[in-house]
């Protein structure tokens, strides 16, 4: 009966590679989000979409692209990762753009 | 100044003691505002939302100033069960951005 969840829980991975990060919600949510939290613990929106349209696109490198299949599914595509993008990522999803979200359990990502 | 700001702390409260947290925030327009709990290596969950009139779920009350801009939690007879981090959100209506403060942690010891 998981709400919000991802996969992979733990990514590693070398420099330069590409990866992705998949979401999926069984709330019935219009609205999911993906944001990254930093080795400080700071937690910022990356992106969001309602109803599978993107309606916040936060300053963030062209590098990651999210896609929306449908409304249940959000997921994160990184190209050429950096030392800089390890974090913890969360994907969230609400009923209304901007109340924050329930989270999923988030994927660890290292690049070495 | 920052959009959302909030002590980092730690507050470091014995149980059974009555702790309270504020977070101040920068846009008057803001509208909808939150508190989290995240315990170590987790997710934020959802505590509670903060209505202007206040509001209270057991333990935890959750207050709106907007006179002064900030928000508040209060927790009183602290328990051990309470030791984590609690951040604040807010979110400006017309932008759809929820924006995270830094945390406040808390430690409650025996």
């Amino acid at each position: 009966d998981t709400a919000v969840s991802q996969t992979p829980k733990y990514l590693v991975t070398q420099m330069g590679n590409d990866k992705s990060i998949k979401c999926e919600q069984n709330l019935g949510h219009d609205t999911m989000y993906w944001y990254k939290q930093d080795s400080k613990k700071f937690l910022k929106i990356m992106f969001s979409y309602n109803n599978k349209e993107l309606i916040i696109n936060e300053t963030v490198p062209n590098r990651f692209s999210p896609k929306s299949p449908d409304k249940a599914h959000l997921n994160l595509h990184i190209n050429s990762l950096e030392l800089g993008d390890s974090a913890v990522y969360f994907c969230a999803s609400s009923q209304d753009p901007g109340t924050g979200g329930f989270f999923g359990p988030g994927t660890r990502l290292t690049v070495l | 100044r920052k959009e959302v700001e909030q002590d980092p702390g730690p507050f470091n409260v014995p149980e059974g003691a009555t702790v309270a947290f504020n977070c101040t925030y920068s846009n008057s327009a803001s509208q909808s505002f939150f508190w989290y709990r995240q315990d170590c290596r987790k997710e934020p969950k959802l505590l509670m939302s903060v209505y202007s009139s206040g509001n209270e779920d057991g333990r935890f009350t959750a207050q709106l100033n907007r006179a002064s801009q900030y928000i508040s939690l209060l927790i009183r007879d602290s328990k051990l069960s309470d030791s984590a981090t609690y951040l604040c959100v807010v979110n400006t209506g017309g932008s759809y951005i929820p924006t995270f403060g830094r945390g406040t942690s808390l430690i409650v010891h025996p």
